[in-house]
């Protein structure tokens, strides 16, 4: 079983849902990180957090520690939101990562 | 700005031939890494450096090499690339301590 669990690992979804995307996690952190992959592009870093919830924008990203569970949110989403967001843990100076959820939003 | 910056990013080669990937980064991090990111599994650590002079094996280590002579970059080696190797690799730098990872724009390899 990995140790960083995300769900759905696909998501179509029309212009303007709420989006939620889940992560569970089975180790020890000090920190989760929610990354967003456009095709054919880097890796960008969207929020880092130890605790409670933080916004940026249209995404708010959530943390249970004691559940060792996060989601990632989207309000009003938009086709440009269309990427891989991969959920990645650092556990001590290392980080281990989820396979990614897939997500399409359709005009 | 800082930046960290991935060359070449896209190489084809021939199985047995020996492979140089660059990582460079601005950022004067003391970390960094070298992933590989393949269908169906998540960014896998192949290598990392924890300052100058310091290398360490993560969970995909061989038949890959890297070494760290100063702060900037971290090269990733294929001493004889395999066709398991063929993948996209990513590098990320990190400052010491809790601190947000920044990666590499990535380079796709094809061994043929």
């Amino acid at each position: 079983k990995n140790e960083v669990e995300q769900s759905p690992q696909n998501l179509t979804a029309q212009e303007g849902e709420f989006i939620t995307i889940n992560c569970s996690y089975s180790v020890g952190i000090s920190a989760l990180h929610w990354l967003q992959q456009h095709p054919g592009g880097g890796i960008v870093s969207l929020f880092m957090l130890s605790s409670g919830k933080k916004k940026h924008g249209r995404l708010i990203a959530t943390i249970n520690i004691q559940e060792k569970h996060s989601s990632l949110h989207i309000t009003a989403s938009h086709p440009r939101d269309s990427a891989v967001y991969i959920c990645a843990v650092s556990v001590n100076n290392d980080m281990r990562f989820g396979a990614g959820t897939r997500l399409t939003v359709k005009p | 700005d800082a930046e960290i910056t991935q060359s070449p990013r896209h190489k084809i080669t021939e199985t047995g031939r020996q492979v140089t990937l660059a990582c460079h980064q601005t950022w004067n991090h003391n970390n960094m890494f070298w992933y590989r990111q393949d269908l169906g599994h998540g960014l896998r650590l192949i290598h990392y450096s924890y300052g100058v002079h310091d290398t360490n094996k993560g969970e995909v280590s061989d038949g890959y090499s890297v070494s760290r002579s100063n702060t900037e970059d971290l090269p990733l080696t294929l001493e004889s690339a395999a066709s398991s190797q063929t993948s996209v690799y990513f590098c990320a730098s990190r400052d010491r301590g809790l601190s947000e990872a920044f990666f590499g724009q990535g380079t796709r390899l094809t061994v043929v």
